[in-house]
């Protein structure tokens, strides 16, 4: 089973200031990355798929990067509907299909 | 627009079955494989099982192998979870997930239902 290890736990960034966060496979996934948004109450929703394709109705501040092991989200500018749990999840070996434990990305 | 809404949620003791429905809508169901994915109260994801579009593949996570069935019903748009057996540890918000590739899976969820919580205890 691929471990997928997200960074930091909670990361706290002001509202029009960029936030990055990080996530590690155990082994290589390749570029069969997904990152979800979560907010309090509600389903996950995609953003990314591909390790750097944004989903359908996704805005551009959203960016995703990394191959193999290493990956990265960012959103460029903090909106204040930006601000929710954002789990990675690994689709190159399933099952299963892994998550990250999320980050909280939250006000500063 | 893609729906799926999920029901069949509630309270349970250890040991009791419940029944998880998970209705579709907005998209030909029978072209996706579909999944269940939970997350206990504060926690984070985690897939429990996937069934192709023909049934003729089925997964499901150890945690739940062996207490739970997941089937499905093309012709009502239904997806299913059947948990026997059930434990303090399965409580959690079940959410059923579309697989994003249509007849061929890919793995990840493009669409989520909102979920239903199943809690077990005495």
């Amino acid at each position: 089973e691929i471990v997928m290890t997200q960074s930091p736990a909670t990361l706290s960034v002001s509202p029009g200031e960029r936030a990055t966060l990080s996530c590690r496979a155990s082994q290589s996934v390749s570029s069969n990355l997904a990152w979800y948004q979560q907010k309090p109450g509600q389903a996950p929703r995609l953003l990314i798929y591909g390790a750097s394709t944004r989903a359908t109705g996704i805005p551009a501040r959203f960016s995703g990067s990394g191959s193999g092991t290493e990956f990265t989200l960012t959103i460029s500018s903090l909106q204040s509907e930006d601000f929710a749990v954002y789990y990675c999840q690994q689709y190159n070996n399933w099952p299963p299909n892994t998550f990250g434990q999320g980050t909280k990305l939250e006000i500063k | 627009e893609v729906q799926l809404v999920e029901s069949g949620g509630g309270l349970v003791q250890p040991g009791g079955s419940l029944r998880l429905s998970c209705a579709a809508s907005g998209f030909t169901f029978s072209s996706y494989s579909m999944n269940w994915v939970r997350q206990a109260p504060g926690k984070g994801l985690e897939w429990v099982s996937y069934i192709s579009s023909s049934s003729s593949t089925i997964y499901y996570a150890d945690s739940v192998k062996g207490r739970f069935t997941i089937s499905r019903d093309n012709a009502k748009n239904s997806l299913y979870l059947q948990m026997n057996s059930l434990r303090d540890e399965d409580t959690a918000v079940y959410y059923c997930a579309r697989d994003s590739g249509s007849y061929y899976p890919i793995g990840y969820f493009d669409y989520w239902g909102q979920g239903t919580l199943v809690t077990v205890s005495s």
